[in-house]
Order: C-alpha cells, then sequence, then structure tokens
C-alpha cells in the first residue's frame, strides 16, 4: 500500500460546481497533513493545512478524519482559475524522538470547463 | 517577506556532465532547506535537506550531492548526469523540520 493515495483524475468539471478529492494515507501515527495546489510546470504552492476540527478557507474546505486516515478537499463554486493539480501531503509520523518527512501524493488534476 | 530564489529554471546538459544547481533563501535566518525531484508523473521525492549550514541527509542514493556554504545557500551537484536524472528540481525552505513547505519556483532539468 502506497504511503499516501489519491485519485490521479482528471476530474472535469462545469464552472460552477462542488467538487471534492480524497487523500488516503498508510501510517496512523502522522500528524500533520496539507493540501498544495501546483500548476502544470510550476511550484506547488500551500493551498491549506488540514486540522481536526475541519478547515475552512473562502470556497475551500479541508477535513481530516483519522479514524478511516484519510483528508479530503472540498471546492465550492468552481472558477476557470481552479484548475490545477492538488496534492496531498502527510508527516510520515513520529517514531522514536525523530520526526519523518513529509510524503506527496502523486495528486489528483482538476480541469474546471466554461 | 521570505523569498526563495531558484536558477537556472530550465537546463538541457548531455549525459556524463556535471551539474550544479543553486538556492539562495531571503527574509529569514537558519531555515531547514529541502532539495525535491519531480519525475514525469510521479509525487516529490526528497533528495536531501539540511537543517544548517555544512549539515546535509541524504534521502536516497543517487549520483548527486549537496553542500550548503551559507545560511541561506543550498546546492545540488552532480560530477556526472545520467539520463534518470531529468526531473524538475525544487528548492524548498520550512521553518520547523519536515513541516509546512514552501517551494522555489524550480528547475527542469532534461538530460540528454
Amino acid at each position: 500500500r502506497k504511503e499516501v493515495e489519491q485519485d490521479p483524475g482528471p476530474f472535469n468539471v462545469p464552472e460552477g460546481a462542488t467538487v471534492a478529492f480524497n487523500c488516503t494515507y498508510s501510517n496512523s501515527a502522522s500528524q500533520s497533513f496539507f493540501w498544495y495546489r501546483q500548476d502544470c510546470r510550476k511550484e506547488p504552492k500551500l493551498l491549506m493545512s488540514v486540522y481536526s476540527s475541519g478547515n475552512e478557507d473562502g470556497r475551500f474546505t479541508a477535513q481530516l478524519n483519522r479514524a478511516s486516515q484519510y483528508i479530503s478537499l472540498l471546492i465550492r463554486d468552481s472558477k476557470l482559475s481552479d484548475s490545477a493539480t492538488y496534492l496531498c501531503v502527510v508527516t510520515g509520523g513520529f517514531y522514536g524522538g525523530a520526526t519523518n518527512k513529509l510524503i506527496f501524493g502523486t495528486g489528483t488534476l482538476l480541469a474546471v470547463q466554461p | 517577506s521570505q523569498t526563495i530564489h531558484q536558477w537556472p529554471a530550465t537546463l538541457v546538459q548531455p549525459v556524463g556532465s556535471p551539474l550544479s544547481l543553486e538556492c539562495t533563501v531571503e527574509g529569514t535566518s537558519n531555515p531547514n532547506l529541502y532539495w525535491y525531484r519531480q519525475a514525469a508523473g510521479r509525487g516529490l521525492q526528497l533528495l536531501f535537506y539540511s537543517v544548517g549550514i555544512g549539515q546535509i541527509s541524504s534521502e536516497v542514493p543517487q549520483n548527486l550531492s549537496a553542500s550548503r556554504p551559507q545560511d541561506r545557500q543550498f546546492i545540488l551537484s552532480s560530477k556526472k548526469l545520467l539520463l534518470s536524472d531529468s526531473g524538475f528540481y525544487l528548492c524548498a525552505r520550512s521553518d520547523r523540520l519536515h513541516e509546512k513547505l514552501f517551494f522555489g519556483s524550480g528547475t527542469q532539468l532534461s538530460v540528454l
């Protein structure tokens, strides 16, 4: 099983639609979770951190489900400019006093259609 | 504000040639610095990270090396490039080790 798994997509949605991505992780000890956005041939940019209580930033909502070991990203009222690859990022966990590195998913491609 | 400078944006190199990619950071002191590689259709792979001057941790055995000669400078090198070294190389920084990362604009390396 991969450490972090995402549906590669593409998710083709019309403008104004609501779309949700899930990301599963294998390490139950993981402590930090993030969503990054990456445009084609550009660097990943932090979209939002994911907190246990869930968090919202405008049209974007992130949630964490520790019991089922997945995080989700919900985008409401999709814009053409939301078209990008969304990367799920999870810390590897906390073992023996050493924090493990960040594990990146391969990303989910979102294409918002006019 | 904190800025990461990474250059060049694009690089085409023949197999067997040397490589030197430089990353500099502004607006912060003693950052944690990282080199990642993203191959086509694959996730980001951590190559090296550094918590301070002269301190380098290697994640993957390979023909690449890294150095941190100054607090805000991180260099990725190779003596002889392989075809498999092609990819998108990203420098990143964080305030806490292996936490929220901020990336430079990346270098697309093609080894031919």
